[in-house]
C-alpha cells in the first residue's frame, strides 16, 4: 500500500464510450502524474499537475482530458478512444514538482478499448 | 535523444546474486531511481541515486558512475517473492521531476 489509490482497477469500454479514471493519494502531496504503461514499452508521462496547475503535458491526444480539482485527487477523461489506448494507467504523487523527490505509484487501471 | 536501456529479461537461482545493468544517454542528469513492479502492482521505490557510488539498503544496493552513463541495482540472497519488473528512471532536468523510465527489465527467480 503505497497511499496511493485508482479506481477502477480494470475497465472495459467501446471507442464510442466516455469514462473517467480516478486516483486519489494520503500522502500529502503536492504534485500528481498520470503515466501510461503499455506492453514492452517504457513507462510514458502524460500529464503532471502542480499544486493544482497543470505543468507538463507531453502532446497526449485530446481524447485524454485531465482534472485535478484539490492536491488529493487526480482525474483521467476518456471520450472516443482507440484500441491501441488499451494500456495500463498509472497514477503517481510527490511531495512538490521538483528535483531529487519521489514519485510514489498507484496499482493503475488496466484499459481495454474494444 | 534520451534514451534509457536495459536487459528485457533475466533469470537467477533462489539464493544467489543478480546485478541488473541501466545505461542511459540524457542531455541533463539530476538523478536516477530504481522501481520494483511486480505483475499488476504499482512500481514501488526502491533506491536513489545522485553522486557517484554504491547505495546499499539490506538485500538491495544500487550503483552510479555519471561519467560513464552507467548504474546497476544488485540483489543479493534472491527470494521468490523479488521476481518482478525492475525499472531504472533518469531525472534529467534540475528543475522537474520529470523522470524518463527504460522499459524494464522482467527478474525471473527460479527454485
Amino acid at each position: 500500500e503505497t497511499g496511493v489509490t485508482q479506481t477502477p482497477r480494470h475497465l472495459v469500454m467501446g471507442m464510442t464510450n466516455k469514462k473517467s479514471l480516478k486516483c486519489e493519494q494520503h500522502l500529502g502531496h503536492n504534485a500528481m502524474y498520470w503515466y501510461k504503461q503499455s506492453a514492452k514499452k517504457p513507462l510514458e508521462l502524460m500529464f503532471v499537475y502542480s499544486l493544482e496547475e497543470r505543468v507538463e503535458n507531453n502532446s497526449v491526444p485530446s481524447r485524454f482530458s485531465p482534472e485535478c480539482p484539490n492536491s488529493s485527487h487526480l482525474f483521467l477523461h476518456l471520450h472516443t478512444l482507440q484500441p491501441e489506448d488499451s494500456a495500463l494507467y498509472l497514477c503517481a504523487s510527490s511531495l512538490i514538482w521538483g528535483a531529487g523527490d519521489t514519485q510514489y505509484f498507484g496499482p493503475g487501471t488496466r484499459l481495454t478499448v474494444l | 535523444g534520451q534514451n534509457i536501456d536495459q536487459p528485457t529479461e533475466m533469470t537467477a537461482t533462489e539464493g544467489a546474486i543478480v546485478q541488473i545493468n541501466c545505461t542511459y544517454q540524457t542531455s541533463g542528469f539530476n538523478g536516477l531511481f530504481w522501481y520494483q513492479q511486480h505483475a499488476g502492482e504499482a512500481p514501488t521505490f526502491l533506491s536513489y541515486n545522485v553522486l557517484d557510488g554504491l547505495e546499499e539498503k539490506g538485500r538491495f544496493s544500487s550503483f552510479l558512475s555519471r561519467s560513464k552513463g552507467y548504474s546497476y541495482l544488485l540483489l543479493k540472497e534472491l527470494q521468490m517473492k523479488d521476481s518482478a519488473s525492475y525499472l531504472c528512471a533518469v531525472r534529467d532536468e534540475s528543475n522537474t521531476g520529470k523522470l524518463i523510465f527504460g522499459q524494464g527489465t522482467t527478474l525471473q527467480v527460479k527454485p
